[in-house]
């Protein structure tokens, strides 16, 4: 079992629609959760990051965490073209470590 | 604010050959870590620096080494190369090891021919 998990993808959602990107983890000494947003030849840009169970929300983005039941989630409202990247979840382990998930791919259609 | 920089944004080098990548984080952060992406591995660890220690390595062989410096700025040389080091290298750049945000550099494409 990989230490962080994503939703396989590709995942395609019409232009306005919201879009849900989910994520588990089985190392319950990771701390903190991160997901980045990284388009085509670029690097990882840091959309979210949370440490406290519950909601983070962060303009169209919410971060969900749910530490008793290992699992991170990613919402984006008001889906944009733009948005369309891969989503990377990582988790935070002691010693700067990041342990990221291989990745959604989610794609909004106009 | 600057963002973290890594030079060079691309390189081509031969296998056999050794390399040595910068990456300069933002300004104030002491902690830097390196990463290698590749289309069949993803985004794997390969260690962090903090205050010019090493605190935690991956799994990745002795000819990928690194270091810190007194102004955070860090580097990650890779000797003898093979063909399977070309990847992007990311580092990425926070100010202290926990619980805070981490932020990439733009990285460095390396092709290993």
């Amino acid at each position: 079992q990989k230490e962080v998990e994503q939703n396989s993808g590709p995942l395609s959602v019409p232009e306005g629609a919201i879009a849900s990107l989910n994520c588990t983890y089985s190392d319950r000494g990771s701390q903190s959760f991160f997901w980045y947003r990284q388009y085509s030849g670029k690097s990882p840009e840091l959309i979210m990051f949370i440490y406290s169970n519950g909601d983070k929300e962060d303009g169209r983005f919410t971060a969900q965490l749910n530490k008793a039941s290992q699992y991170v989630s990613l919402l984006i409202r008001d889906s944009q073209p733009s948005d369309s990247a891969t989503y990377l979840c990582a988790g935070f382990r002691q010693g700067g470590k990041l342990i990221f998930g291989q990745g959604t791919e989610l794609s909004v259609k106009p | 604010k600057a963002g973290v920089t890594q030079t060079p944004r691309y390189l081509i080098k031969t296998r056999g050959q050794q390399v040595t990548l910068s990456c300069s984080p933002i300004s104030g952060h002491r902690s830097v870590s390196w990463y290698q992406q590749t289309p069949g591995q993803g985004l794997q660890f390969l260690f962090e620096y903090f205050s010019e220690t090493q605190r935690n390595k991956g799994n990745f062989p002795g000819r990928f080494s690194g270091r810190q410096f007194s102004n955070s700025r860090s580097e990650m040389n890779v000797s003898t190369l093979e063909l399977g080091d070309s990847a992007l290298y990311l580092c990425a750049s926070s100010w202290r090891t926990e619980n805070t945000e981490a932020f990439f550099g733009q990285g460095t494409r390396l092709t290993v021919v």
